[in-house]
């Protein structure tokens, strides 16, 4: 059964700084990958997506994938403490598999 | 605002009871999922439906856990009977198809006494 590995299981940066967010795939038919932000009490919500290698920006959020080694990553630059919050990590491949979520990475931006 | 809409927000229960949540998916979407999310155990797959055709029962859960989906609009996930490590908070989500991003209600948080 497909596992999505995520790590580090948490991290804490300071305001402004960078944070840097892994995560790794075990099954090779895996084709997509998306990041969910969970703030504190709050249901998960669809931060970013990535399908082809390389790298895709969206204002202070950059996610790279590389397909050969079936990991993606999440970087946030100039963090805010409104960043805290669980990143949790979801892949899928082709032909119709649901996707599988990793455990998460819980972000602290610490003022 | 068409989200997942998912009821009751809370519910506390005695050992032993039996607990029906609801969702209602977004309109048009083909697949719905039933989540449990614990700090310990992470997000937990229970059910999965697809075209309201039951995919994945969640295997461990299977005993007293029970998804249906009546018509494409509306799900219930039956707890039955409850117990205390149940306690958990319950999302269910929908999506378009197998590769399009999901949306998640707002959860159900659940507290079996």
């Amino acid at each position: 059964q497909q596992k999505v590995q995520q790590s580090p299981e948490s991290l804490i940066v300071p305001e402004g700084g960078m944070a840097s967010l892994n995560c790794t795939s075990s099954d090779r038919n895996v084709d997509y990958f998306w990041w969910y932000r969970q703030h504190s009490g709050k249901s998960p919500k669809m931060l970013m997506s990535i399908f082809s290698n390389g790298e895709k920006e969206e204002g202070r959020f950059t996610v790279h994938l590389n397909k050969a080694s079936l990991h993606t990553s999440l970087h946030i630059r100039d963090s805010q403490p409104s960043d805290s919050a669980l990143y949790l990590c979801a892949a899928a491949g082709t032909g119709g598999y649901k996707v599988v979520f990793g455990s998460g990475t819980r972000l602290l931006v610490s003022p | 605002d068409a989200g997942v809409t998912q009821t009751p927000r809370h519910e506390v229960a005695e050992k032993g009871q039996t607990i029906i949540l609801k969702c209602e998916p977004v309109s048009g979407h083909n697949d719905l999922f039933w989540y449990r999310q614990t700090k310990i155990q992470g997000l937990e797959l229970l059910s999965y439906f697809r075209s309201k055709s039951l995919m994945e029962d969640g295997g461990a859960f299977k005993d007293r856990f029970k998804a249906e989906m009546l018509n494409s609009s509306f799900s219930t996930l039956k707890i039955q009977p409850t117990e205390p490590k149940d306690s958990a908070v319950y999302l269910c989500a929908s999506s378009l198809d197998a590769n399009s991003d999901y949306t998640f209600g707002s959860g159900t948080r659940l507290l079996v006494i």
